[in-house]
């Protein structure tokens, strides 16, 4: 079974330029989830969805940042315009609804590393 | 709100050296306990997790106790191999499928 990927790996971009980052869930799994790591600090959340629809957005640090999950499958998180601030590690992570485990675990992508300069 | 506390890194041990990493947590309610750990290169895997107080997490020789009483749940391992070495994160979670709220990360290097 493949695992939660995240594309690109790595992005350096300009301040004020649009980035685009893509998380591609486990197969089946509804819940998807993004954090972003800052500077070496915790992993924050950002948002979570169910399905198509969102879930919880309360991480999301502002009106720069635009979240979709079109069909329910994949998900994509934009910046733009891009800030400084805004390098980090953006992690993907997916769940399945109704787990036999009782507590749904949340894998995680490898991350995308956001470099804004 | 809800926070979690865990040593500074980075931890540098012999192999075969005992590991604590310490973690504690600020929150309402029972949360359920994480231990993540991120290896070079790769996304974060769940280790080992407790749901209640007073469980016992396991898994690839790590363990880790929920102490309510203390709002604590440090990660051990009597022996550390230096395929251990990586960044290991605390976590919880108030509610199933909720989000995970995350601790700094404590990165941890065994040497030969």
């Amino acid at each position: 079974e493949a695992g939660v990927t995240q594309f690109p790996s790595h992005s350096v971009i300009e301040k004020g330029q649009t980035v685009t980052l893509r998380c591609d869930p486990i197969s089946g799994h509804d819940n998807l989830y993004w954090y972003r790591r800052v500077m070496g600090k915790e992993i924050k959340f950002l948002l979570h969805f169910v399905k198509e629809s969102k879930q919880d957005e309360s991480g999301m640090p502002n009106n720069r940042f635009l979240a979709e999950r079109t069909g329910g499958t994949y998900s994509t998180l934009k910046v733009q315009p891009a800030e400084l601030e805004d390098s980090g590690v953006y992690f993907c992570a997916s769940s399945q609804v109704g787990s036999p485990k009782g507590l749904y675990e949340q894998y995680f992508g490898p991350g995308t590393r956001l470099t804004v300069t | 709100g809800d926070s979690v506390t865990q040593m500074e890194g980075p931890v540098t041990l012999s192999e075969e050296a005992f590991l604590t990493i310490n973690c504690t947590y600020t929150a309402t309610g029972y949360p359920s306990l994480f231990w993540y750990v991120q290896y070079p290169g790769e996304g974060l895997q769940l280790l080992l997790k407790a749901t209640k107080a007073d469980d016992k997490g396991s898994n690839k020789g790590f363990e880790a106790t929920y102490r309510k009483e203390t709002t604590s749940f440090h990660l051990e391992k009597g022996s550390v191999q230096v395929s251990d070495s990586a960044v290991y994160f605390c976590a919880l979670s108030k509610f199933t499928a909720s989000k995970l709220t995350f601790g700094t990360g404590t990165r941890l290097q065994v040497t030969l």
